[in-house]
């Protein structure tokens, strides 16, 4: 199985920061990546996914990179309405995983 | 607008069973792999099943192999879960999910279930 490991798991920023939340996988998984962002009592968000490609309606400042088994989050300019849980997913194979989230927290 | 609404979840002792429903509109559901996704409370998420379009093919975790069975009703645009032998570590809200296209990503979930497995 692939393992999706994030760091870190909480981090404070505030507003107007700058903030990148990493997504390592256990082995290769190409492009077959994707990032949510889910609210306390909610269902989980599409951001990204294929690494890069921003959902429609997501805002430009978040944005993802990375290849084989590093990936990136990066949202520019944190807005309120950004502090939240950030989970990345693999879908290269199966089993699919996520990995164990990624807490945004108001510093 | 696309929906997916879960239905099913409850109370459920150790041992028993319980079949999620999950009603979709607004896509054509006939066309679409779906997923089962869980969150157990405070938890992250975790991949329970996915199913093809004309529910020819499934795949689960590991942990719910056996005892989970993914299903489609095409004509009645329904997803569902029928868990037996159910365990308290199965307790989680269980998210239905549209998967885009078959790429095996998530582009819509629904509101989640609550399913809570003690005696």
């Amino acid at each position: 199985d692939i393992q999706m490991t994030q760091s870190p798991s909480t981090l404070s920023a505030s507003v107007g920061d700058r903030v990148t939340i990493t997504c390592r996988a256990s082995q290769s998984i190409s492009t077959y990546l994707a990032w949510y962002q889910q609210k306390p009592g909610k269902a989980p968000n599409l951001l990204i996914y294929k690494v890069s490609s921003l959902e429609t309606g997501v805002p430009s400042r978040f944005s993802g990179s990375g290849s084989g088994t590093e990936f990136t989050l990066t949202i520019t300019s944190l807005q309120p309405d950004d502090f939240a849980t950030y989970y990345c997913q693999h879908y290269n194979s199966y089993p699919i995983t996520f990995g164990q989230g990624t807490r945004l927290e108001i510093k | 607008d696309v929906q997916l609404v879960e239905s099913g979840g409850g109370l459920v002792q150790p041992g028993g069973s319980l079949r999620l429903s999950c009603a979709v509109s607004g896509f054509t559901f006939s066309s679409n792999w779906m997923s089962w996704v869980r969150q157990a409370p405070g938890k992250g998420l975790e991949w329970v099943a996915n199913i093809k379009p004309e529910g020819s093919e499934m795949h689960y975790v590991d942990s719910v192999k056996g005892r989970f069975t993914i299903s489609r009703d095409n004509a009645k645009n329904t997803l569902y879960l029928q868990m037996n032998n159910l365990r308290a570590e199965d307790t989680a809200v269980y998210y239905c999910a549209k998967i885009y296209s078959s790429s095996g990503y998530y582009d819509y979930w629904g509101q989640g279930t609550l399913v809570t497995v003690s005696s």
